[in-house]
């Protein structure tokens, strides 16, 4: 079965400096992995996707399948980036399967 | 415009009522999901239609839970005889293209 596993419910940083969310993944077929992002009183939506394989909001994420892994990485975190981050796996008919979410918080 | 619109908003009921959510695309996309999120997890995939055919749905989707799209645009999500671990966002999401969320339904059921 398909599972998303997200070890840090709570990361803190400060401002400028580097942050990297955590995601494993376990799933049988060729994995389509997403980050979702939530800031505060705003509609959970989307920041990244692999196979696109751009950068949002100074935001990256490599797909490592020999490390089943999608972590999210940005060298220099700000303020605005404070948010719950949700890594997903998308299964059959574009079935989402989440994480637990990991709530950043860049301090001043 | 969030391209989908949720109501409402939040809802208080008593345990053993009956709620209805509804959803609306603000256009027509052909799939559409449901999703319930608890205080501190991830949404978690509740069910989904194609058009007006539900596709799929999760065995958290109990006989108390209801889901229809009768005209493949808006769809309603009923809960009947509510109990209090129904509390939770009930999130609506569009497809294809990426999944675009709605800004939820909240239920406390007391």
């Amino acid at each position: 079965a398909q599972r998303v596993t997200q070890p840090e419910k709570l990361l803190s940083v400060f401002k400028g400096a580097p942050v990297e969310l955590k995601c494993n993944y376990s799933y049988s077929g060729s994995p389509e992995l997403f980050w979702y992002v939530q800031y505060s009183r705003q509609r959970l939506q989307l920041l990244l996707r692999h196979i696109s394989r751009e950068s949002i909001k100074g935001f990256t994420a490599d797909l490592n399948k020999g490390e089943t892994s999608f972590h999210l990485k940005k060298p220099f975190a700000q303020e605005e980036d404070s948010a719950m981050y949700y890594c997903a796996l998308e299964t059959s008919g574009s079935r989402l399967t989440f994480g637990e979410g990991t709530q950043l918080t860049v301090n001043p | 415009d969030t391209g989908v619109s949720q109501n409402p908003r939040h809802k208080i009921t008593k345990r053993g009522q009956n709620v209805t959510f509804r959803c609306d695309p603000i256009s027509e996309h052909n799939r559409l999901y449901w999703y319930r999120q608890t205080l501190g997890q991830g949404p978690e995939f509740l069910t989904y239609f194609q058009n007006e055919a539900q596709l799929e749905k999760s065995r958290l989707l109990s006989d108390r839970f209801s889901a229809e799209r009768p005209k493949g645009s808006f769809s309603t999500l009923e809960i009947q005889r509510t109990e209090q671990g129904d509390s939770a966002m009930y999130l609506c999401a569009r497809a294809p293209g990426e999944l675009f969320f709605g800004e939820g339904s909240r239920l406390t059921v007391l």
